[in-house]
């Protein structure tokens, strides 16, 4: 079985420009999460997806970031402009339904804005 | 890949010798609480596990320890090789049917050969 993917593993681009980030979860996993990690501090939880829906979006920093799960199956993360202060490194994971099930994390995109 | 240490409490061991990695958590009403490993270039991965109406649980060569008394976690590691070098993340849930997890801000294990 697959494991969560994500896409690319690392991208620089300069502020103001435009950034998608990809996540493939594991197939039949409903749950989809996003979280972020900057430099030298802890992963913090950015949203939840169940399926297509947004279940929890309170850990969006601000409105440059949109997150989209059409039809419940890969995730997308777009920054638009991205800042200096949005690089770090960005994991998805994904987990079935049920209480408190296992998350599995995908590798990390690991994004640069210079 | 990322450069994880930066900033990081780091412990330094020598292999062999058993390491107890320290985590306090942040909410009282936290009920599910777990420990993950991130090796650099990849993500979190699942270590083992703890419910609150638990104080103790052990896996293979790892311990983990809850007080929630003092809202305190650690992990014990059990004869620490080389490969365990990496960053530990303790990180708790609410019973609330998901997975959204409050992370700590992690420490780096150092395991000399």
């Amino acid at each position: 079985e697959a494991g969560v993917t994500q896409f690319p593993s690392h991208s620089v681009i300069e502020k103001g420009q435009t950034v998608t980030l990809r996540c493939d979860p594991i197939s039949g996993h409903d749950n989809l999460y996003w979280y972020r990690r900057v430099m030298g501090k802890e992963i913090k939880f950015l949203l939840h997806f169940v399926k297509e829906s947004k279940q929890d979006e309170s850990g969006m920093p601000n409105n440059r970031f949109l997150a989209e799960r059409t039809g419940g199956t890969y995730s997308t993360l777009k920054v638009q402009p991205a800042e200096l202060e949005d690089s770090g490194v960005y994991f998805c994971a994904s987990s079935r339904t049920g209480r408190n099930t296992e998350a599995f994390f995908g590798q990390g995109t690991r994004l640069t804005v210079v | 890949g990322e450069s994880v240490g930066l900033h990081l409490p780091t412990l330094s061991v020598q292999e062999g010798d058993n390491s107890i990695i320290n985590c306090a958590y942040s909410n009282s009403a936290s009920d599910y609480f777990i420990w993950y490993k991130q090796e650099s270039g990849k993500g979190p991965q699942f270590i083992i596990d703890i419910r609150s109406n638990m104080d103790k649980r052990q896996g293979q060569r790892v311990t983990v320890l809850l007080n929630k008394t003092v809202k305190h976690l650690s992990l014990q590691i059990a004869a620490t090789q080389p490969g365990d070098s990496a960053v530990y993340f303790c990180a708790e849930t609410l019973n609330s049917g998901y997975s959204t997890l409050t992370f700590g801000k992690g420490t780096m294990l150092l395991v000399s050969p």
